[in-house]
């Protein structure tokens, strides 16, 4: 079956406590993303990756760090979160070419 | 650059009847795939249906189809005999070829009421 994970789906964490976000995608796709969704303000990349040892800054990189070492796995970093991190965020996986998307299931981020 | 609009941002429709969600975007691209993704109170993105520009045929999957009017820009979403599980923010969607980021419209909030 195809899947788009992520773990945590919820955390709740404290400012300058560092944590990663894992996303897995068993799909063999080369495109892999993070968007944060946020009320009123849409959906807003992060950072992308067009392959292994490939990734670039999107939209809304500060604060964050990605590493894509294996073609699965694209972890998100954050090194020293801060109470404007609290969002929703997603893990995205595609084919490339402009192909079709597929989204994690989210994890909600909350940090105090 | 591309955009890409949806004007409605909420709609309500009696179960059983059918809905019609507005997009239109702009793009340079010549070649383009439009998707629409569903998000339910869960809050899961779950894509409902996709297009690629080249391909005259509106797409279908089950009780959703499109009507997509390439030289007018625009990629309707339209439910037929809605359920109660179609109520979710709708938002249409297109990738960039160069670096595949997605656009995506503001969304539309549909509620079906029982």
């Amino acid at each position: 079956e195809a899947q788009v994970t992520q773990n945590p789906r919820y955390l709740i964490t404290v400012t300058g406590k560092k944590l990663t976000v894992t996303c897995s995608q068993n799909m063999n796709h080369e495109y892999m993303s993070w968007y944060r969704q946020d009320p009123g303000l849409g959906l807003r990349q992060i950072y992308y990756s067009m392959n292994v040892e490939v990734t670039d800054k999107g939209d809304v990189p500060e604060g964050y760090k990605v590493s894509r070492k294996e073609k699965r796995n694209f972890p998100l970093i954050l090194e020293s979160p801060s109470p404007n991190q609290t969002s929703l965020y997603f893990c995205l996986t595609g084919g490339g070419r402009g192909d079709t998307q597929y989204f994690g299931p989210g994890t909600r981020l909350t940090v105090l | 650059a591309q955009t890409v609009t949806q004007s409605q941002p909420e709609m309500s429709v009696q179960e059983a009847e059918t809905v019609t969600l507005s997009c239109t975007y702009d793009t340079s691209e010549s070649n383009y795939y439009l998707f629409w993704y569903k998000q339910p109170p869960s809050r899961q993105m779950i894509l409902v249906i996709r297009q690629e520009a080249y391909k005259q045929q509106n797409a279908t999957e089950n009780r959703f189809s499109v009507n997509f009017q390439k030289a007018a820009k625009s990629f309707s979403l339209k439910i037929s005999d809605s359920q109660l599980g179609d109520t979710a923010m709708y938002f249409c969607a297109s990738p960039n070829f160069g670096n595949e980021k997605l656009t995506f419209g503001t969304g539309t909030r549909l509620t079906i009421i029982p």
